[in-house]
């Protein structure tokens, strides 16, 4: 499943699918990008980063994309499963952070 | 150990009041923040504090002031409570503008 940011704020996906959730950031002098997910009562907790001279990043299970272009982020996140249902926001740094709207992912399972 | 934590967690409170969240961090970070998070879960950042010093203040209303005694703490007071500031208020630290590492969270509902 893929979501596209501001215009659909919630994605649902299938547990064990794979999951893409967009992000437009707005400054293109910005230099660092963050993912992070909030669960339901918890504050958000980082997943994973990326510097603008990079075009790609992996962790466990996740992905984020950086195509500087655009100004497009993405998180790509492999077999989503049921933990992975949260609120995901993108950042990005040009002297201080800023949080993108945040997009919610279900996942049915 | 909690790495940044926030007291309290829940409050309730009537219109016209005064009020304060305390946070600490026991990360030695040099930044701290405070953010809103309003119901369609938008963080906005308020401020920001650098080795006890400001750098960032959004368009804040005045009646909104952080106040930091020592680098592990920054403290958000907020005098004659409005409806509109019902939200849920995080605290982060970081090293400068690097990976900030949020509270749990004060849940703010007022009257």
């Amino acid at each position: 499943g893929e979501s596209v940011g501001l215009h659909l704020p919630t994605l649902s996906v299938q547990e064990g699918d794979n999951s893409i959730i967009n992000c437009a950031y707005s400054n293109s002098a910005s230099d660092y990008f963050i993912w992070y997910k909030q669960e339901s009562g918890k504050g958000p907790q980082f997943i994973i980063d990326i510097r603008s001279n990079m075009d790609k990043r992996q962790g466990q299970r996740v992905t984020v994309l950086l195509n500087k272009t655009v100004k497009h982020l993405s998180l790509q996140i492999a077999a989503t499963q049921p933990g992975d249902s949260a609120v995901y926001f993108c950042a990005e740094n040009w002297g201080d952070m800023r949080f993108g709207a945040g997009t919610r992912l279900t996942v049915k399972p | 150990d909690t790495a940044v934590s926030q007291t309290p967690k829940y409050l309730v409170t009537q219109m016209g009041n005064d009020k304060s969240i305390k946070c600490e961090q026991n990360l030695g970070h040099d930044t701290m923040y405070w953010y809103k998070q309003d119901s369609k879960k938008f963080l906005k950042i308020m401020f920001s504090y650098n080795n006890k010093e400001l750098i960032i203040n959004e368009t804040v209303p005045n009646r909104f002031s952080p106040k930091s005694p020592d680098k592990a703490h920054l403290n958000l007071h907020i005098n004659s409570l409005e409806l509109g500031d019902s939200a849920v208020y995080f605290c982060a630290s970081s090293v400068r503008a690097n990976e900030q590492f949020f509270g749990p969270g004060t849940r703010l509902t007022v009257l």
